[in-house]
């Protein structure tokens, strides 16, 4: 069984560019959530992705944008960096058995440092 | 609205002994999950252990359990035997029906030799 995988480990970018980060989920698993982690903060929930459609969302806004892929992988886009961006992005996977019941365990990548500049 | 709240920001712990971290919670999901997620220096993290609402016992996972009180809305995790590796940032959260996972602002575990 392989584990939650992210590409790349880190990045720098400036401001105003654009990136992708991918993640790769644990096998059997068919939920992506993203997540971005400032310095010394708990994790922010950005979305998750069941069946390539998003399902839920946080306070982000529409710059952040995702896709799921029909292996299940995903990106998380970022569009107009700013520096706030600057912080550690983790995914994370899980299995949903329908859309009512994805309240199971969430296992995550090691996450890709990204720093805006 | 869901809320996480982790009132200690830092423990310290003697080696081989218990400590009890702290997390309460806020929803009106009737259904929802908690977790507990480790965090070393190096930045992944660690699932440590999960309890579902309907869950009827107190989820145990090794030298790991939650201390589920549902009425108190809390979800304390315990520690037994701390060992020098446990030295990290404990998160709690929660994930509801909106499929929104909040987490807690952390509390750093040191455990002393």
């Amino acid at each position: 069984e392989t584990g939650v995988t992210q590409s790349p480990t880190h990045l720098i970018k400036t401001r105003g560019q654009q990136v992708t980060l991918r993640c790769s989920s644990q096998s059997g698993h068919n939920t992506v959530s993203w997540y971005q982690q400032a310095l010394g903060q708990g994790p922010q929930f950005i979305f998750q992705y069941y069946r390539e459609e998003e399902n839920g969302r946080g306070n982000f806004p529409p710059r952040f944008s995702g896709l799921q892929f029909p292996n299940y992988s995903s990106e998380l886009n970022v569009n107009a960096l700013e520096l706030d961006d600057s912080a550690l992005y983790l995914c994370a996977s899980s299995f949903t058995l329908a859309l009512l019941g994805g309240l199971g365990e969430q296992f995550f990548g090691p996450g890709t440092r990204l720093t805006v500049l | 609205a869901q809320k996480i709240t982790q009132t200690q920001p830092g423990m310290f712990v003697q080696e081989k002994e218990a400590v009890t971290l702290d997390c309460t919670y806020d929803t009106s999901d009737p259904s929802y999950g908690l977790f507990w997620y480790k965090q070393p220096s190096s930045g992944e993290m660690i699932f440590l252990i999960y309890q579902g609402s309907y869950d009827q016992q107190n989820a145990t996972e090794g030298r790991y359990s939650l201390n589920f009180q549902k009425a108190r809305k809390s979800a304390n995790l315990v520690i037994s035997a701390s060992q020098l590796g446990d030295s990290a940032m404990y998160f709690c959260a929660m994930i509801g029906g909106g499929f929104k996972t909040i987490f807690g602002a952390g509390t750093r575990l040191f455990v002393k030799a």
